[in-house]
C-alpha cells in the first residue's frame, strides 16, 4: 500500500523559505488520477490545506497563503516538495503531505504521511 | 474561525451513541460537496474515516457512519469504545474560498 514521508528542517528562521519533501513507496507518484497535497496543523488547531500536485506538475493553491506557497514534483524520485516563503511564527505547524482522491473539487486526503514538525523561530 | 463548525467536544459511555455535527453553508456543503470525515488520535496523523458522506474506507467499523442535510453533515459513532477517544473532523470544498475546508474539530472523550 502506498505510504507517504516527509522531511526537512525543524526549526526556520522568520523570513526565510522552508523547503519540504515528501517521499511516496509502494507505488509510483505518476500511476492513476492521484492528486498530492500538503497540508499543515498549527500546535492544537484544526487542518489547513496548503495546495495540491498532479505528477504533469499542474498546481492549485490554497489563495489564503498569498503566493507564499510553491509545489514541485520529481517522478524519477518518486516525491513532491513544498516551498513556503516569508515565514512567520503563524508557519509553526506540523506539516503532512497526502494523496487526494481523483474527484475534484471536493476531494479527500488517504493516505497521510506521519507529518513534520516545522517552528519559524529566531 | 473555521467555515465549518463543529462541537469543541462530545463525550459518552462505552457502548453508548455520539453525533458529531459539521454546519457548513451555501458555498460548501449547502451547494452539493461531498463531506469526509478523519480521525485523529493524539501524536498521529489525521486518518480517513467516511469519505463523500456515507462511504467507509476499508478497515473502518461499521460503528461509524455519516449523513448529511441541507448545509450540515454529522458523524455517528454507535457502540462507543475506549479506543474511540480522538479529535474527529469533517472537511469540505468551499467554493468561496477556492479551497478545501476542515471544520475546527471535536474531541471525543469516553467517559
Amino acid at each position: 500500500q502506498v505510504q507517504l514521508q516527509e522531511s526537512g528542517p525543524g526549526l526556520v528562521k522568520p523570513s526565510q523559505t522552508l523547503t519540504l519533501r515528501c517521499t511516496v513507496s509502494g507505488g509510483s507518484i505518476s500511476s492513476g488520477d492521484f492528486y498530492w497535497s500538503w497540508i499543515r496543523q498549527p500546535p492544537g488547531k484544526s487542518l489547513e490545506w496548503i495546495g495540491f500536485i498532479y505528477p504533469d506538475g499542474t498546481t492549485v493553491y490554497n489563495p489564503s497563503l498569498k503566493s507564499r506557497a510553491y509545489i514541485s514534483v520529481d517522478t524519477s524520485k518518486n516525491q513532491f516538495s513544498l516551498k513556503l516563503n516569508s515565514l512567520t511564527a503563524a508557519d509553526t505547524a506540523l506539516y503532512y503531505c497526502a494523496r487526494n482522491s481523483p474527484q475534484l473539487p471536493d476531494n479527500w486526503f488517504d493516505p497521510w504521511g506521519q507529518g513534520t514538525l516545522v517552528t519559524v523561530s529566531s | 474561525q473555521s467555515v465549518l463548525t463543529q462541537p469543541p467536544s462530545v463525550s459518552g459511555a462505552p457502548g453508548q451513541r455520539v453525533t458529531i455535527s459539521c454546519t457548513g453553508s451555501n458555498s460548501n456543503i449547502g451547494v452539493g460537496y461531498n463531506v469526509h470525515w478523519y480521525q485523529q488520535v493524539p501524536g498521529t496523523a489525521p486518518k480517513l474515516l467516511i469519505y463523500a458522506i456515507t462511504n467507509r474506507p476499508s478497515g473502518v467499523p461499521d460503528r461509524f457512519s455519516g449523513s448529511k442535510s441541507g448545509t450540515s453533515a454529522s458523524l455517528a459513532i454507535t457502540g462507543l469504545q475506549a479506543e474511540d477517544e480522538a479529535d474527529y473532523y469533517c472537511q469540505s470544498y468551499d467554493t468561496s474560498l477556492s479551497a478545501s475546508v476542515f471544520g475546527g474539530g471535536t474531541k471525543l472523550t469516553v467517559l
